[in-house]
């Protein structure tokens, strides 16, 4: 089982729809979680960090539920611009765990 | 500006020959990070140093090499004994120590990522 696992996706959204990601982890020792953004042939970028049981900024809200051991992501008013994919991240000391990354095409 | 590059954007290489990919960084950052990502498939931890002339190995480290003798330099050699090097290889540097986030105190964890390398085997 990987450590970090989401489902693919693609997830196929229209403008202005909400949409929500989850991703599940195996090792419970993690102390904090991030999601990174990834447009096609660039790097990830970090998008938000979850160290208590949630994060919020503008449109987007992250939450950790640490009894179930999985992490949530929730877009609002889905913006073209935001298609993309979007890894789920686990960190375990000095190293990131990632996930492969669940792919969000908003169409207009 | 603060940030990390990575050189060349794309490298071709012949079979049996090795290769370095450069990796600097000015936001000093003590730790430094090599990953390579394939189709499909999350990111896989190459080598990491946590400090300068220290480095570790990490989930796929057999074919390469790391040298950190600059805080600000962690290059990475792909020598010919990696079997499958064609991949995407991305570097990234973390803070470290302890502060406040979002009112929880604990240690930075975030890596920041530079632009890549798209190496691919002729």
């Amino acid at each position: 089982r990987k450590e970090v696992e989401q489902d693919p996706g693609p997830f196929n959204v229209p403008e202005g729809a909400t949409v929500a990601f989850n991703c599940t982890y195996s090792n419970s020792a993690s102390q904090s979680f991030f999601w990174y953004r990834q447009d096609c042939r660039k790097e990830p970028k970090l998008l938000m960090s979850v160290y208590s049981s949630g994060n919020e900024d503008g449109r987007f809200t992250a939450q950790l539920n640490r009894a179930s051991q999985y992490i949530s992501l929730l877009i609002r008013d889905s913006k073209l611009s935001d298609s993309a994919t979007y890894l789920c991240v686990g960190s375990y000391g000095n190293k990131l765990v990632f996930g492969a990354g669940t792919i969000l095409r908003v169409k207009s | 500006d603060g940030g990390i590059t990575q050189s060349p954007k794309y490298l071709f290489r012949k079979e049996g020959q090795n290769v370095t990919l450069s990796c600097e960084q000015n936001l000093n950052h003590d730790a430094m990070y090599w990953y390579r990502q394939d189709p499909g498939q999350g990111l896989r931890l190459i080598y990491y140093s946590q400090i300068v002339n220290d480095f570790q190995k990490g989930d796929i480290a057999e074919g390469y090499s790391v040298s950190r003798e600059k805080k600000e330099s962690f290059p990475l050699t792909v020598t010919s004994a990696q079997k499958n090097p064609t991949a995407f290889y991305l570097c990234a540097s973390r803070r470290t120590g302890t502060g406040e986030r979002i009112g929880v105190r604990g240690i930075y964890n975030e890596q920041f990522f530079g632009p890549g390398t798209r190496l691919t085997v002729l």
